[in-house]
């Protein structure tokens, strides 16, 4: 079946480091990607997506590009703030499959002063 | 944007008890709504698709006659735990796909559940 891997954390920055996390998925076909985040006592809020092969999502500063060839959306940020903390969760869907969302575990993420 | 609402946010009831979790749409209509179950520090488990005026539809292992989905509406679906257990304690989350061509889902702000 459809699945998401992605690096665990917590991952631990200082503030104006350089992020990546990463995520591969395994699908047949070819689904639509996104990365969610879910601030602290909050629900999950889409970050940003990308629905083709080579398509780059972005949004607040961060950026993901759909890589067929390597099955793999790995979120990036150049320059992350303490309000960046937060939990990280990488995902898909098919287009005309009810829009059921396959999650990542994801990945907490802490940036510190 | 699409805002989804849960209530309650969170519970607290006794084992044997059944609890009602509802989540709503409150500017769209969703004819399907998802629900899903986290478990703590892990990922967000498909439970379940809402459909509205019809029967849903289970993921498997998930047991449809414990976790009983209701959407009479459309914007209102239900989730209720029947003879909860210590075990069925959980985060759990709603979500609605935003409609039309997008592919977006928007997301309850999860209800918290403890069973004692």
């Amino acid at each position: 079946g459809d699945s998401v891997t992605q690096m665990e954390g917590p991952v631990t920055l200082s503030e104006e480091a350089f992020l990546t996390i990463n995520c591969t998925y395994t699908a047949t076909g070819y689904p639509s990607l996104f990365w969610y985040v879910q601030y602290p006592g909050e629900g999950l809020q889409l970050l940003l997506k990308a629905t083709k092969a080579d398509d780059k999502g972005s949004n607040k500063g961060f950026e993901a590009t759909y890589r067929k060839e390597t099955t793999s959306f790995h979120l990036e940020k150049g320059s992350v703030q303490v309000s960046d903390s937060a939990v990280y969760f990488c995902a898909l869907s098919f287009t005309g499959g009810g829009n059921k969302l396959t999650f990542g575990t994801g990945t907490q993420l802490k940036v510190e002063l | 944007g699409a805002v989804v609402s849960q209530h309650p946010s969170w519970v607290i009831c006794k084992s044997g008890t059944s609890v009602k979790i509802e989540c709503r749409s409150l500017d769209f209509q969703a004819t399907t709504m998802f629900w899903y179950r986290q478990f703590p520090k892990q990922s967000l488990m498909l439970m379940a698709t809402s459909n509205e005026g019809s029967k849903a539809t289970y993921e498997q292992g998930v047991e449809k006659d414990k976790f009983l989905i209701n959407h009479a509406s459309l914007t209102l679906s239900t989730l209720t735990v029947t003879s909860a257990h210590p075990e069925d304690s959980s985060f759990y989350i709603c979500s609605a796909p935003g409609g039309g061509l997008t592919d977006t889902q928007y997301f309850g702000p999860g209800t918290r559940l403890t069973v004692l």
